[in-house]
């Protein structure tokens, strides 16, 4: 099982519209989630820490699931600007570094 | 500027030639990474230091490839006899003496070998 797992998308979604995305990861020992939002041609940027059952930030709420070892980013109200690929993040191995999966694209549309 | 900064931010070189990045962290970050970006990928680890010790290199890390960071400060990351499979976005990020709470990102450094 690879250590970060995500459905790459794209996702086309209209304005307004709610949408999920998923991730799985493989370390049982994980402690510590987190989603990157990435701009084309840009640097990764952090979206969203995930350090218990879940995390609310206006739109955008995370989720993990340890007993499925998965973790979700639900934005409601989509908006054009939060088109972007999303990466799910877990620490890698002895937890020293993190792991990306291969992001999630979400083209939001009018 | 207190974010992370990476130098230069575009390199274009004939394959064969040696080319050099530097990253300068945010300046209370002791962990230092290096990560590589190719198209339609997540970013892959290549390294990481703590302080100026180089802590974890990957697979990834052919010997034509060098990171430093004399003094714990800055880093440089060294392509040597460069090949076209080395065209990627070189990122360099940051953290606190730990990964709970996630990495700051340099803008990158895009290599095109030609």
């Amino acid at each position: 099982r690879k250590e970060v797992e995500q459905d790459p998308g794209p996702f086309n979604v209209p304005e307004g519209a709610t949408v999920a995305f998923n991730c799985t990861y493989s370390n049982s020992a994980s402690q510590s989630f987190f989603w990157y939002r990435q701009d084309c041609r840009k640097e990764p940027k952090l979206l969203m820490s995930v350090y218990s059952s879940g995390n609310e930030d206006g739109r955008f709420t995370a989720q993990l699931n340890r007993a499925s070892q998965y973790i979700s980013l639900l934005i409601r109200d989509s908006k054009l600007s939060d088109s972007a690929t999303y990466l799910c993040v877990v620490p890698g191995g002895t937890a020293s570094k993190l792991t990306f999966g291969t992001g999630t694209r979400l083209q939001v549309t009018l | 500027d207190t974010g992370v900064s990476q130098d230069p931010r575009h390199k274009i070189t004939k394959r064969g030639q040696n080319v050099t990045f530097r990253c300068d962290p945010i300046s209370e970050h002791n962990r230092l990474y290096w990560y590589r970006q190719t198209l339609g990928q997540g970013p892959e680890f290549l390294t990481y230091f703590q302080n100026e010790a180089q802590l974890e290199k990957s697979r990834l890390l052919s010997d034509r490839f060098s990171a430093e960071r004399p003094k714990g400060s800055f880093s440089t990351l060294e392509i040597q006899r460069t090949e076209q499979g080395d065209s990627a976005m070189y990122l360099c990020a940051s953290s606190l003496d730990t990964v709970a709470y996630g990495y700051t990102f340099g803008s990158g450094t895009r290599l095109t070998v030609v």
